[in-house]
C-alpha cells in the first residue's frame, strides 16, 4: 500500500490567496483526519470525517478554512483567503475505525504550507 | 488549555544513556499512545496502551501506562543516533480524535 498521499508537499502563496491542499487515504480506511502543526500550538486537530462524513470540526480556526470528503478515496482542506498565520505543516491521517480502541493512526508526509 | 503536558520539551544526550519522557494530564483517557516523527514526515506509532498499569516493550524502549490512566512514560535504555526524533503522546477518550501533547525533541549523539 502506498500510505496516504498528501499533495502538494509544499506550497509557498500570497497572503489572500486560496489555497487548496488534498489527501487520498488508505484504501479500506473509514475515518479521515486532518491536522495542522506548528511550533508554538504542536499537533492540532482541525476536523475528522467518519464515512465521508463530518464528525467533529471544532478546530477548524475561522471560516477561512472548510473541508470536504466527496467520496472515501480524497479528501480536500482549503482556505481562502490564506493569511500568514495560517503558515504551517498540515497533515492528513487515516484509520479504520471499529475493530479496537485506539486503531492506529497512519499519517501523511504533510503539507508544508508558507503564506507570504 | 494542553490537556496532555510532555516533559522535558528537549532533551540532548550522549548515544548509550538512559532517559525518561512523561506524558501527564488531568483527565483519564481510554487509551494513550506514543509516535514518534522525524523531520519531513507525519508521526508513526510506536505503541498504544489500554490497561491503567501496563507496561510494553519495545526493544529498547518501554511504555508504561499510569494506573489512573492519566499519565503515561516512555523510558529509552542506552540510547541510540537513530532514536532522535520527535516523540508525541496522544490520549484517545472514546470520541474518535487524539489530543497530542506537544511532544518531546530528543537528539542523541554519537
Amino acid at each position: 500500500d502506498a500510505g496516504v498521499i498528501q499533495s502538494p508537499r509544499h506550497e509557498v502563496t500570497e497572503m489572500g490567496q486560496e489555497v487548496t491542499l488534498r489527501c487520498k487515504p488508505i484504501s479500506g480506511h473509514n475515518s479521515l483526519f486532518w491536522y495542522r502543526q506548528t511550533m508554538m500550538r504542536g499537533l492540532e486537530l482541525l476536523i475528522y470525517f467518519n464515512n465521508n462524513v463530518p464528525i467533529d470540526d471544532s478546530g477548524m480556526p475561522e471560516d477561512r478554512f472548510s473541508a470536504k470528503m466527496p467520496n472515501a478515496s480524497f479528501s480536500t482542506l482549503k482556505i481562502q483567503p490564506s493569511e500568514p498565520r495560517d503558515s504551517a505543516v498540515y497533515f492528513c491521517a487515516s484509520r479504520y475505525s471499529g475493530r479496537a480502541i485506539a486503531d492506529e493512526q497512519f499519517f501523511g508526509p504533510g503539507t508544508r504550507l508558507t503564506v507570504l | 488549555t494542553q490537556l496532555l503536558e510532555q516533559s522535558p520539551q528537549f532533551l540532548s544526550i550522549q548515544e548509550g544513556e538512559n532517559l525518561t519522557v512523561y506524558c501527564n494530564s488531568s483527565s483519564v483517557f481510554s487509551s494513550l499512545q506514543w509516535y514518534r516523527q522525524e523531520p519531513g514526515e507525519g508521526p508513526v506509532l510506536l505503541v498504544t496502551v489500554v490497561t491503567g498499569g501496563e507496561v510494553k516493550k519495545l526493544k529498547r524502549l518501554t511504555f508504561q501506562f499510569g494506573d489512573a490512566r492519566k499519565d503515561s512514560s516512555l523510558h529509552i535504555t542506552a540510547a541510540q543516533p537513530g532514536d532522535t526524533g520527535l516523540y508525541l503522546c496522544a490520549g484517545d477518550k472514546v470520541t474518535g480524535k487524539l489530543i497530542f501533547g506537544q511532544g518531546t525533541t530528543l537528539q542523541v549523539k554519537p
